[in-house]
């Protein structure tokens, strides 16, 4: 298996743009996690998937942000309209249940001018 | 590449007592970061604590100690005096001092028992 992929790894993009990160989680696996990595905030909790559906997205900053799982094998954050406080690096996470080991992605580094 | 080892899915302590959570990483950089996170039922992640590749005395907070042995790989947590909020799981984490990217562990489900 490939593990958890992400794309892109790097993302450049203008202030008030969309972005759109993609996940693709380990086949079998039934959760999914999106979170956020800045140096200020440490490591936070985006939105935590199970069975493609969210259960959690207490972690969402605001309504410029947005997740969707529409099948076990992919999820988008997307990001509507960007600002620079957004860059950060993204990671992706999945499991195959609750208390099981979890694999993350490689992340998605990404940079809003 | 970097990769990091958590070869022990499952463990348990009973109250009070000490446990050891075993991590192993590889990589050719000599300058990195090492870190061990909690992860509770909230699947918030928890900074629990770090260690600087160059220094060699080891990191503790409170009843969270590491045992860093750096020509082995080797980034083992203690924690002493279990207590049940402890029960949670724990990822091991490696950083290059040169950017943000991060390479997890699989991490270990710990269970403290009353």
């Amino acid at each position: 298996d490939a593990g958890v992929i992400q794309s892109p790894r790097h993302e450049v993009t203008e202030m008030g743009q969309e972005v759109t990160l993609r996940c693709k989680p380990i086949s079998g696996h039934n959760s999914l996690f999106w979170y956020r990595q800045t140096m200020m905030r440490g490591l936070e909790l985006l939105i935590y998937f199970n069975n493609n559906v969210p259960i959690d997205d207490s972690g969402m900053p605001e309504d410029r942000f947005s997740a969707k799982m529409p099948n076990a094998s992919f999820s988008t954050l997307k990001i509507q309209p960007s600002e620079p406080r957004d860059s950060a690096v993204y990671f992706c996470a999945s499991r195959r249940g609750e208390g099981a080991q979890a694999f993350f992605g490689q992340g998605t580094r990404l940079t809003v001018v | 590449a970097q990769t990091v080892t958590q070869s022990q899915p499952e463990m348990s302590v009973q109250e009070a007592e000490t446990v050891t959570l075993s991590c192993t990483y590889d990589t050719s950089e000599n300058n990195y970061y090492l870190f061990w996170y909690k992860q509770p039922p909230s699947r918030q992640m928890i900074l629990v604590i770090r260690q600087e590749a160059y220094k060699q005395q080891n990191a503790t907070e409170n009843r969270f100690s590491v045992n860093f042995q750096k020509a082995a790989k080797s980034f083992s947590l203690k924690i002493s005096d279990s207590q049940l909020g402890d029960t949670a799981m724990y990822f091991c984490a490696f950083r290059l001092n040169t950017g943000n990217q991060f390479y997890f562990g699989t991490g270990t489900s710990l269970t403290v028992i009353p």
